[in-house]
Protein backbone atom coordinates (compact mmCIF):
# COMPACT_ATOMS: atom_id res chain seq x y z
CA UNK A 1 0.00 0.00 0.00
CA UNK A 2 2.26 2.84 -1.32
CA UNK A 3 1.81 6.05 0.50
CA UNK A 4 3.43 9.09 2.77
CA UNK A 5 3.02 8.65 6.68
CA UNK A 6 3.92 10.97 9.14
CA UNK A 7 4.11 10.67 12.72
CA UNK A 8 3.43 11.54 15.27
CA UNK A 9 -0.50 12.66 14.43
CA UNK A 10 0.10 14.94 17.28
CA UNK A 11 2.31 16.74 19.15
CA UNK A 12 2.97 18.51 22.19
CA UNK A 13 6.04 20.58 22.98
CA UNK A 14 7.31 22.67 25.70
CA UNK A 15 9.14 25.99 25.01
CA UNK A 16 12.31 25.69 24.79
CA UNK A 17 12.43 21.88 23.46
CA UNK A 18 13.83 20.85 19.92
CA UNK A 19 11.08 18.21 18.52
CA UNK A 20 11.32 16.08 15.11
CA UNK A 21 8.75 15.40 13.14
CA UNK A 22 8.41 12.33 10.54
CA UNK A 23 7.66 11.57 7.06
CA UNK A 24 7.92 8.55 5.43
CA UNK A 25 7.54 7.75 1.37
CA UNK A 26 7.21 4.46 0.00
CA UNK A 27 6.07 5.81 -3.51
CA UNK A 28 9.81 5.97 -4.84
CA UNK A 29 9.46 9.88 -4.99
CA UNK A 30 12.83 11.57 -5.29
CA UNK A 31 11.33 15.38 -4.51
CA UNK A 32 9.90 15.59 -0.67
CA UNK A 33 8.43 18.65 0.84
CA UNK A 34 7.71 20.19 4.40
CA UNK A 35 4.80 22.72 4.28
CA UNK A 36 3.64 24.63 7.47
CA UNK A 37 -0.31 25.24 7.48
CA UNK A 38 -1.33 27.88 9.59
CA UNK A 39 -5.85 28.64 9.72
CA UNK A 40 -6.49 30.96 7.15
CA UNK A 41 -2.93 31.13 5.42
CA UNK A 42 -2.98 28.66 3.04
CA UNK A 43 0.47 26.12 2.90
CA UNK A 44 3.72 28.07 3.22
CA UNK A 45 6.50 26.29 2.03
CA UNK A 46 9.82 25.12 4.96
CA UNK A 47 12.49 22.78 3.15
CA UNK A 48 12.43 21.05 -0.10
CA UNK A 49 14.94 17.87 -1.18
CA UNK A 50 14.67 17.10 -4.87
CA UNK A 51 17.62 14.50 -4.27
CA UNK A 52 19.38 12.32 -1.29
CA UNK A 53 21.90 14.47 0.69
CA UNK A 54 20.45 17.80 -0.51
CA UNK A 55 17.87 20.61 0.07
CA UNK A 56 16.45 23.84 -0.19
CA UNK A 57 15.13 26.37 2.10
CA UNK A 58 11.50 27.40 1.20
CA UNK A 59 10.03 30.97 2.27
CA UNK A 60 9.76 29.90 6.18
CA UNK A 61 13.00 27.74 7.01
CA UNK A 62 13.78 30.44 10.03
CA UNK A 63 13.81 27.92 13.12
CA UNK A 64 13.90 24.61 11.47
CA UNK A 65 16.21 22.08 10.18
CA UNK A 66 15.57 18.63 8.24
CA UNK A 67 18.03 15.86 6.65
CA UNK A 68 17.94 13.93 3.97
CA UNK A 69 20.10 10.49 4.07
CA UNK A 70 17.44 8.30 2.77
CA UNK A 71 15.60 8.45 -0.66
CA UNK A 72 12.53 7.78 1.59
CA UNK A 73 12.84 9.69 4.91
CA UNK A 74 12.93 13.61 5.25
CA UNK A 75 12.52 13.97 8.40
CA UNK A 76 11.77 18.20 10.21
CA UNK A 77 13.03 19.23 13.13
CA UNK A 78 11.51 22.43 15.08
CA UNK A 79 13.74 23.95 17.23
CA UNK A 80 13.47 26.29 19.97
CA UNK A 81 14.27 29.25 18.06
CA UNK A 82 11.06 28.82 16.02
CA UNK A 83 8.97 31.56 17.99
CA UNK A 84 5.83 30.45 17.26
CA UNK A 85 5.74 26.41 16.22
CA UNK A 86 2.17 25.72 16.89
CA UNK A 87 0.32 24.67 13.60
CA UNK A 88 -0.21 21.56 11.36
CA UNK A 89 3.00 20.33 9.46
CA UNK A 90 1.80 18.31 6.20
CA UNK A 91 4.84 16.56 4.47
CA UNK A 92 4.90 16.06 0.62
CA UNK A 93 6.24 14.37 -2.20
CA UNK A 94 6.84 13.75 -6.20
CA UNK A 95 7.96 12.03 -8.83
CA UNK A 96 10.22 14.07 -10.87
CA UNK A 97 12.97 16.81 -9.63
CA UNK A 98 13.27 19.97 -10.93
CA UNK A 99 10.12 20.87 -11.81
CA UNK A 100 7.03 21.67 -9.54
CA UNK A 101 4.01 21.37 -11.36
CA UNK A 102 4.30 17.80 -11.20
CA UNK A 103 1.67 16.46 -8.60
CA UNK A 104 2.80 16.67 -5.33
CA UNK A 105 0.97 13.60 -2.79
CA UNK A 106 0.14 14.68 0.85
CA UNK A 107 0.55 12.20 4.00
CA UNK A 108 -1.71 13.10 6.94
CA UNK A 109 0.01 15.60 8.64
CA UNK A 110 1.13 16.33 12.39
CA UNK A 111 -0.34 18.43 14.51
CA UNK A 112 2.24 20.66 16.94
CA UNK A 113 0.74 22.48 19.56
CA UNK A 114 3.53 24.01 22.17
CA UNK A 115 2.26 24.47 25.57
CA UNK B 1 6.61 36.29 -8.74
CA UNK B 2 3.79 34.05 -9.21
CA UNK B 3 0.39 34.57 -7.28
CA UNK B 4 -2.58 33.43 -6.28
CA UNK B 5 -6.33 34.67 -4.82
CA UNK B 6 -8.97 32.67 -3.97
CA UNK B 7 -11.80 35.16 -4.11
CA UNK B 8 -14.16 33.49 -1.12
CA UNK B 9 -13.03 32.21 2.14
CA UNK B 10 -16.00 30.46 2.63
CA UNK B 11 -19.15 29.60 0.28
CA UNK B 12 -21.81 27.52 1.23
CA UNK B 13 -24.87 25.83 -1.07
CA UNK B 14 -27.48 23.68 -0.71
CA UNK B 15 -27.04 20.01 -1.57
CA UNK B 16 -27.75 18.97 -5.13
CA UNK B 17 -27.21 22.86 -6.26
CA UNK B 18 -24.07 23.50 -8.52
CA UNK B 19 -20.50 24.88 -6.84
CA UNK B 20 -18.43 27.48 -7.92
CA UNK B 21 -15.16 28.23 -6.23
CA UNK B 22 -13.19 31.04 -7.57
CA UNK B 23 -9.43 31.95 -8.60
CA UNK B 24 -7.14 34.14 -9.96
CA UNK B 25 -3.70 33.62 -10.67
CA UNK B 26 -0.70 35.82 -11.70
CA UNK B 27 2.28 34.52 -13.64
CA UNK B 28 4.73 35.82 -15.48
CA UNK B 29 4.54 33.13 -17.80
CA UNK B 30 2.40 29.51 -18.77
CA UNK B 31 1.47 28.86 -15.75
CA UNK B 32 0.55 25.03 -14.13
CA UNK B 33 -2.75 25.59 -11.87
CA UNK B 34 -3.81 22.92 -9.59
CA UNK B 35 -6.80 22.69 -7.25
CA UNK B 36 -6.25 20.64 -3.70
CA UNK B 37 -8.81 19.42 -1.31
CA UNK B 38 -8.48 19.06 1.96
CA UNK B 39 -11.10 17.29 4.83
CA UNK B 40 -10.48 18.52 8.40
CA UNK B 41 -7.50 17.45 9.86
CA UNK B 42 -6.26 15.18 6.99
CA UNK B 43 -3.80 15.75 4.39
CA UNK B 44 -4.57 17.08 0.71
CA UNK B 45 -5.67 15.47 -2.24
CA UNK B 46 -5.12 16.56 -5.76
CA UNK B 47 -8.66 17.20 -7.85
CA UNK B 48 -7.41 18.27 -10.59
CA UNK B 49 -4.79 19.99 -12.95
CA UNK B 50 -3.87 22.38 -15.74
CA UNK B 51 -0.62 22.27 -17.74
CA UNK B 52 -1.26 23.90 -20.58
CA UNK B 53 -3.23 20.89 -22.67
CA UNK B 54 -7.14 21.40 -23.03
CA UNK B 55 -8.21 24.67 -21.15
CA UNK B 56 -11.00 22.50 -19.51
CA UNK B 57 -10.19 20.18 -17.10
CA UNK B 58 -11.95 17.43 -15.68
CA UNK B 59 -10.98 16.35 -11.62
CA UNK B 60 -12.52 13.50 -9.75
CA UNK B 61 -15.80 13.14 -8.01
CA UNK B 62 -17.50 15.55 -11.06
CA UNK B 63 -15.02 18.69 -10.11
CA UNK B 64 -13.94 20.58 -12.96
CA UNK B 65 -12.12 23.77 -13.83
CA UNK B 66 -11.36 26.16 -16.91
CA UNK B 67 -8.44 27.98 -17.56
CA UNK B 68 -9.07 31.06 -19.34
CA UNK B 69 -6.18 33.21 -19.73
CA UNK B 70 -7.81 36.08 -21.06
CA UNK B 71 -9.41 36.53 -17.07
CA UNK B 72 -6.31 35.24 -15.16
CA UNK B 73 -8.97 32.92 -13.86
CA UNK B 74 -8.97 29.22 -12.98
CA UNK B 75 -12.65 28.67 -11.25
CA UNK B 76 -13.51 25.19 -9.95
CA UNK B 77 -17.04 23.97 -10.56
CA UNK B 78 -19.41 20.89 -10.21
CA UNK B 79 -23.10 20.68 -11.16
CA UNK B 80 -24.43 19.20 -7.88
CA UNK B 81 -23.25 19.76 -4.67
CA UNK B 82 -23.02 16.26 -2.31
CA UNK B 83 -22.23 16.26 1.55
CA UNK B 84 -19.42 14.69 1.06
CA UNK B 85 -18.06 17.89 -0.92
CA UNK B 86 -17.96 20.06 2.46
CA UNK B 87 -14.23 20.41 2.86
CA UNK B 88 -11.58 23.25 2.04
CA UNK B 89 -10.47 23.86 -1.73
CA UNK B 90 -7.11 25.42 -2.55
CA UNK B 91 -5.97 26.80 -5.79
CA UNK B 92 -2.43 26.46 -6.60
CA UNK B 93 -0.22 27.80 -8.89
CA UNK B 94 3.52 26.46 -10.64
CA UNK B 95 5.87 28.21 -13.07
CA UNK B 96 7.68 24.94 -14.11
CA UNK B 97 11.11 24.87 -11.78
CA UNK B 98 9.59 27.38 -9.37
CA UNK B 99 7.73 26.29 -5.61
CA UNK B 100 3.97 25.65 -5.63
CA UNK B 101 1.86 28.66 -4.23
CA UNK B 102 -0.96 27.98 -2.46
CA UNK B 103 -4.07 30.17 -2.13
CA UNK B 104 -5.25 30.84 1.46
CA UNK B 105 -8.45 28.64 0.54
CA UNK B 106 -11.82 28.27 0.74
CA UNK B 107 -14.17 26.13 3.42
CA UNK B 108 -17.25 25.13 1.68
CA UNK B 109 -20.07 24.21 3.45
CA UNK B 110 -23.02 21.94 2.02
CA UNK B 111 -26.23 22.44 4.16
CA UNK B 112 -29.16 19.21 3.66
Amino acid sequence: DGGITQSPKYLFRKEGQNVTLSCEQNLNHDAMYWYRQDPGQGLRLIYYSQIVNDFQKGDIAEGYSVSREKKESFPLTVTSAQKNPTAFYLCASSSQTGYFNNEQFFGPGTRLTVL
Amino acid sequence: AQSVTQLDSHVSVSEGTPVLLRCNYSSSYSPSLFWYVQHPNKGLQLLLKYTSAATLVKGINGFEAEFKKSETSFHLTKPSAHMSDAAEYFCVVSEGNTPLVFGKGTRLSVIA
